[in-house]
């Protein structure tokens, strides 16, 4: 099946700086890559997917890129702000199409 | 749009004792819907897979007696976990699929079950 790594565990940014959170997956079929922002006790909001047909996509100030031959894709947050300070899941779809695998998750701190 | 809820949000139970959770989904038909287990600070792990009308397809290692699924509507899904144990304490999310979508899925605010 389907696995997902994701890189950093955690990341510290001061406001204002750029995140980065990077997640690689196994199998070449999976074709759609969500991602997932989570606050504490609450439910995982997708903030923003891509699929495999694109190579970048961009909603305001957040942007994922993707690399299908090197089967990694990124999450961009610029201009970070203290309210994006959240547990952050990469996914993907994997050979089947119908589930998801996610990510270990990366705590972003934005210091004020 | 898209809007999931579970019930209860949290519930405490005594060991042995059986409990449901509903997951529904509010304004959309969701054909699949799907049960996690979320552990302190780790990822989401998928436990099954619900299919409106049809047995659930649990993941390996998920004991599906232990874990019983009912999705008997376009818009509700249960998850019962019978003979409720202290290991089985642990935040339960269940998400829908919108029907007709291969791939979007929308997440209830989970459920987070205590046994005693």
């Amino acid at each position: 099946g389907e696995n997902v790594e994701q890189h950093p565990s955690t990341l510290s940014v001061q406001e204002g700086d750029s995140a980065v959170i990077k997640c690689t997956y196994s199998d070449s079929a999976s074709n759609y890559f969500p991602w997932y922002k989570q606050e504490l006790g609450k439910r995982p909001q997708l903030i923003i997917d891509i699929r495999s047909n694109v190579g970048e996509k961009k909603d305001q100030r957040i942007a994922v890129t993707l690399n299908k031959t090197a089967k990694h894709f990124s999450l961009h947050i610029t201009e970070t702000q203290p309210e994006d300070s959240a547990v952050y899941f990469c996914a993907a779809n994997g050979a089947a199409g119908n589930k998801l695998t996610f990510g270990g998750g990366t705590r972003v701190l934005v210091k004020p | 749009g898209a809007v999931v809820s579970q019930h209860p949000s949290w519930v405490i139970c005594k060991s042995g004792t059986s409990v449901k959770i509903e997951c529904r989904s509010l304004d959309f038909q969701a054909t699949t819907m799907f049960w996690y287990r979320q552990f302190p600070k780790q990822s989401l792990m998928l436990m099954a897979t619900s299919n409106e009308g049809s047995k659930a397809t649990y993941e390996q290692g998920v004991e599906k007696d232990k874990f019983l699924i009912n999705h008997a509507s376009l818009t509700l899904s249960t998850l019962t976990v019978t003979s409720a144990h202290p290991e089985d304490s642990s935040f339960y999310i269940c998400s829908a699929r919108l029907a007709g979508s291969t791939d979007t899925q929308y997440f209830g605010p989970g459920t987070r079950l205590t046994v005693l």
